[in-house]
């Protein structure tokens, strides 16, 4: 079975330090690997996704994330921390290798950015 | 162009009672699917509708049903609500059924009393 986890519930940084956010999976096919940012009162909003092809994937706002087979890691990484950046923060996984639009999501990581 | 529209935003509901909600799909969109959010569960799929059909389901209770409509517009219905359907329902749509980027909507909150 697929599954998602991404450790640590509550992340806090300061404005302009590094952010990253933490996810592995587990997937007995190749996955499609996707994080997403939700605002409250909000939906989901995708923030970078890889499917296959390079391994670093830069999605919106500075954000990226590499993608480690040998780790089943996918975390989420921008150099620099922003205000505007505290949201919470939903890692998934995509089975059967794409074959299906069914998201399986982390437990999410709530960050917060102190001034 | 639009994005996925949910009606309601904010529901009302008594135990026992039934409820529809709705889902717009992005305009061309085929593929609609549905998620519960829950501060205990987090996000849960509940089922996938492509042209029409059924595609995927998740492990939900037979008291919560879908269909997909022709135009692609999607409602969800939950039978004898329970306590425990309080939650933030969030309908996507995507483009094909391949692992595309899923468009969410901003989720109707349903509060069962």
């Amino acid at each position: 079975a697929q599954s998602v986890t991404q450790l640590g519930s509550h992340v806090s940084v300061s404005e302009g330090a590094l952010v990253l956010l933490r996810c592995n999976y587990s997937s007995s096919v190749p996955p499609y690997l996707f994080w997403y940012v939700q605002y409250p009162n909000q939906g989901l909003q995708l923030l970078l996704k890889y499917t296959t092809g390079a391994t670093l994937v830069k999605g919106i706002n500075g954000f990226e994330a590499e993608f480690k087979k040998s780790e089943t890691s996918f975390h989420l990484t921008k150099p620099s921390a922003h205000m505007s950046d505290a949201a919470e923060y939903f890692c998934a996984v995509s089975p059967y290798g794409g074959a299906t639009n069914k998201l399986i999501f982390g437990t999410g990581t709530l960050l917060a950015v102190q001034p | 162009k639009a994005g996925v529209t949910q009606t309601p935003r904010y529901l009302i509901k008594t135990r026992g009672q039934q409820v529809t909600l709705s889902c717009s799909p992005i305009s061309g969109h085929r593929s609609v699917s549905w998620y519960q959010q829950t501060p205990g569960q987090g996000l849960q799929f509940l089922f996938e509708y492509f042209s029409e059909t059924q595609r995927n389901k998740g492990n939900f209770p037979g008291r919560f049903s879908g269909r997909q409509f022709s135009n692609s517009r999607s409602e969800m219905n939950v039978s004898t609500l329970e306590l425990g359907d309080s939650a933030l329902y969030l309908c996507a749509s995507s483009l094909e059924r391949d692992g595309n980027i899923q468009y969410f909507g901003a989720g109707t909150r349903l509060s069962v009393l």
